[in-house]
């Protein structure tokens, strides 16, 4: 069956644009995360949506990262005026549900940002 | 705060020998486990999983790891070392409430013939 897809795979941008990062979900999972990894790091948590509510935000870097879902499905992460420390491979991955459980998270391929 | 720490940035063995990557948390109740591996051109695959019970618990391609609670480690073993297992390997820890999952940094494995 389809996994976990992102889009785009690699973006470049110009200091300051906006961007916008998809995320479509393994059909059925209700539980979306997203991640960044930068160069050499682990997994930063950003964002977990349960349905389309995100009930937990804290990892957000600041307020010019945004993410929003849309009936329980897609995702999309939004970086308004970015900044070269916001280049980093962004993870989106879903999961069946969360809480009790503990399910597995399915991870896409990433997109690859780089802010020049 | 909860917190993974993975003290090997990298480690290389040679084919058909044995592994240990070690991992240690901090969490103050019942931590929920996991390791992942990443490779390239594969994403990240969930290895194994602990929740509770067995403190030794097996996952795929011939991984398993061990939950110490006294030592607050949950280290990854394989008994003997593919060329295909070069990756870098992720410890996790999910937090309450279960969805705020906690990475290590990683350990990249590098397998010499």
């Amino acid at each position: 069956g389809a996994g976990v897809s992102q889009s785009p795979s690699n973006k470049v941008t110009e200091k300051g644009k906006d961007v916008e990062l998809r995320c479509d979900p393994i059909s059925g999972h209700t539980a979306l995360y997203w991640y960044r990894q930068s160069l050499g790091q682990g997994l930063e948590f950003l964002i977990y949506f349960q349905g389309n509510s995100a009930p937990d935000k804290s990892g957000l870097p600041s307020d010019r990262f945004s993410a929003e879902r849309t009936g329980g499905s897609v995702s999309t992460l939004t970086i308004q005026r970015t900044q070269q420390e916001d280049s980093a491979v962004y993870l989106c991955a879903s999961s069946p549900s969360s809480g009790v459980g503990y399910n597995e998270q399915f991870f896409g391929p990433g997109t690859r940002l780089t802010v020049l | 705060a909860q917190s993974v720490t993975q003290p090997d940035i990298h480690i290389t063995v040679s084919e058909g020998a044995s592994l240990e990557l070690r991992c240690n948390y901090s969490y103050g109740a019942t931590p929920y486990l996991f390791w992942y591996v990443q490779s390239p051109g594969q994403g990240l695959q969930l290895l194994l999983k602990y929740f509770s019970g067995d403190t030794l618990v097996q996952g795929i391609k011939g991984f398993e790891a061990e939950f110490k609670r006294s030592q607050s480690s949950f280290n990854l073993r394989k008994p003997s070392v593919h060329w295909s297992d070069a990756a870098v390997y992720l410890c996790a820890v999910v937090t309450t409430g279960g969805f705020k999952t906690i990475f290590g940094a990683g350990t990249r494995l590098f397998v010499k013939a």
